[in-house]
């Protein structure tokens, strides 16, 4: 099994321009996540999904939006990137709210933006 | 958002040394999970702990659930240069359904 596969692994983009970073799990998982990974402040969540159909913010949604397209995938959108948007982006997933199911994670999509 | 204060945030360290790391908080968590990330790639579970005071293994890790619910640590006894990485802890507040993560001890291990 693949898990969660991320793609693309690395990207450079200029500012102002849009892409989608895609994600895709074969674990049959309700929850699906997108976190930022900067260094020194470990891993916040922009978006996640509960469950099919269902979306929400986490700690730093802005300049973000997300499309839950169906159980296996989650993708994120930049609509107009900015140098504050490089990082590191992982995509995780779960299976589901109960008490702390635990995240699996992909190995991420490396972002720069200049 | 609620805070998870991990320590140390990095270390360096002998092969063969023991290593212990923990997380604490002013909330009390449900779970503690705690994640290594290899160079390069994702956050791998390494532990993850349901009740408090549990103790569990898991090879040379060794994990504890607070007896307060607000702390958790990660031993590592032994070291090898392959622990190198980052490690996270992650915590589940009652009626929350997402993780907070700590900001990582990084570990260094001189062979």
């Amino acid at each position: 099994n693949a898990g969660v596969t991320q793609t693309p692994k690395f990207q450079v983009l200029k500012t102002g321009q849009s892409m989608t970073l895609q994600c895709a799990q074969d674990m049959n998982h309700n929850s699906m996540y997108w976190y930022r990974q900067d260094p020194g402040m470990g891993l916040r969540l922009i978006y996640y999904s509960a469950s099919e159909g269902t979306t929400d913010k986490g700690e730093v949604p802005n300049g973000y939006n997300v499309s839950r397209l169906n159980k296996r995938e989650f993708s994120l959108r930049l609509e107009s990137a900015a140098p504050s948007q490089t990082s590191v982006y992982f995509c995780a997933s779960s299976e589901g709210q109960k008490m702390g199911s635990p995240l699996h994670f992909g190995n991420g999509t490396r972002l720069t933006v200049t | 958002g609620q805070q998870l204060n991990q320590s140390p945030q990095s270390m360096f360290i002998q092969e063969g040394e023991d290593v212990s790391m923990n997380c604490t908080s002013s909330s009390i968590f449900n779970t503690w999970l705690w994640y290594k990330q290899d160079p390069g790639e994702g956050p791998v579970l390494l532990i993850a702990l349901y009740k408090a005071g549990e103790l569990t293994s898991n090879g040379r890790l060794t994990a504890q659930f607070g007896i307060t619910r607000k702390d958790s640590f990660l031993n590592i006894s032994a070291s090898i240069p392959s622990d190198v990485g980052i490690y996270f802890c992650a915590g589940q507040l009652p009626g929350y359904s997402t993780l907070t993560f700590g900001k990582g001890t990084m570990l260094l291990v001189s062979p």
